[in-house]
């Protein structure tokens, strides 16, 4: 079955500009979480939306943000950007939660220059 | 607060040497516990994950992993080791208790010589 797309793969902004990344899940999880990586942070959680509702928010600014669809597909928006804001944004899914564990999409490489 | 060690940033083995990745754990309770492992510029893989019963977790590619409760371990073990294992690996720790989010350890970066 299809893993987890995520688009675009890489993506360029100029600083104050915002940007929309955009994640498909595995066919029937209703879970997506979204993390974001950088060299110097590692791997850190954005939020997570399970039935088009948000469970739970990681400690970054009202900056970024995120929503779920009836068909379980999510888009995080990330307004006034920043230098900093650029990292590669990973989206998983999951059938319901942690227990059943997530898979990773390949990421969007978002650059703001 | 949960949180995760990788006391090693950087491990070299010889190809066809056992490979053992440390990873320890901070957690109020019994967590669930994956070790993912990331190739250059793409996401990440699950490896394996435990969340209760037998401590000895068996994963793809050949690797396994050891939950340790009284040394708040995890550690990631392969008996042999090939050169397409050269990747980066991450342990993960998530809460049993809700809040369905994974927290990451600063993940291990393995090359292996041929």
């Amino acid at each position: 079955k299809a893993g987890v797309t995520q688009t675009p793969r890489y993506l360029i902004k100029t600083r104050g500009q915002q940007v929309t990344l955009s994640c498909s899940p595995i066919s029937g999880h209703r879970s997506v979480s979204w993390y974001q990586q950088t060299p110097g942070q590692g791997l850190q959680f954005l939020f997570e939306y399970f039935s088009e509702t948000q469970r739970n928010k990681g400690n970054f600014p009202g900056r970024f943000s995120g929503r779920q669809f009836s068909n379980s597909r999510s888009e995080m928006n990330v307004s006034t950007l920043e230098l900093g804001d650029s990292a590669l944004y990973l989206c998983a899914s999951s059938l319901a939660g942690t227990r059943e564990g997530y898979t990773f999409g390949s990421g969007t490489r978002l650059t703001v220059v | 607060a949960q949180s995760v060690t990788q006391p090693d940033i950087h491990i070299t083995v010889s190809e066809g040497a056992s490979l053992e990745l440390r990873c320890n754990y901070s957690y109020g309770a019994t967590p669930y516990l994956f070790w993912y492992v990331q190739s250059p510029g793409q996401g990440l893989q699950l490896l394996l994950k435990y969340f209760s019963g037998d401590t000895l977790v068996q994963g793809i590619k050949g690797f396994e992993a050891e939950f340790k409760r009284s040394q708040s371990s995890f550690n990631l073990r392969k008996p042999s080791v090939h050169w397409s294992d050269a990747a980066e690996y991450f342990c993960a720790v998530g809460a049993t208790g809700g809040g369905n989010k994974l927290t990451f350890g600063t993940g291990t970066q393995l090359k292996v010589e041929l």
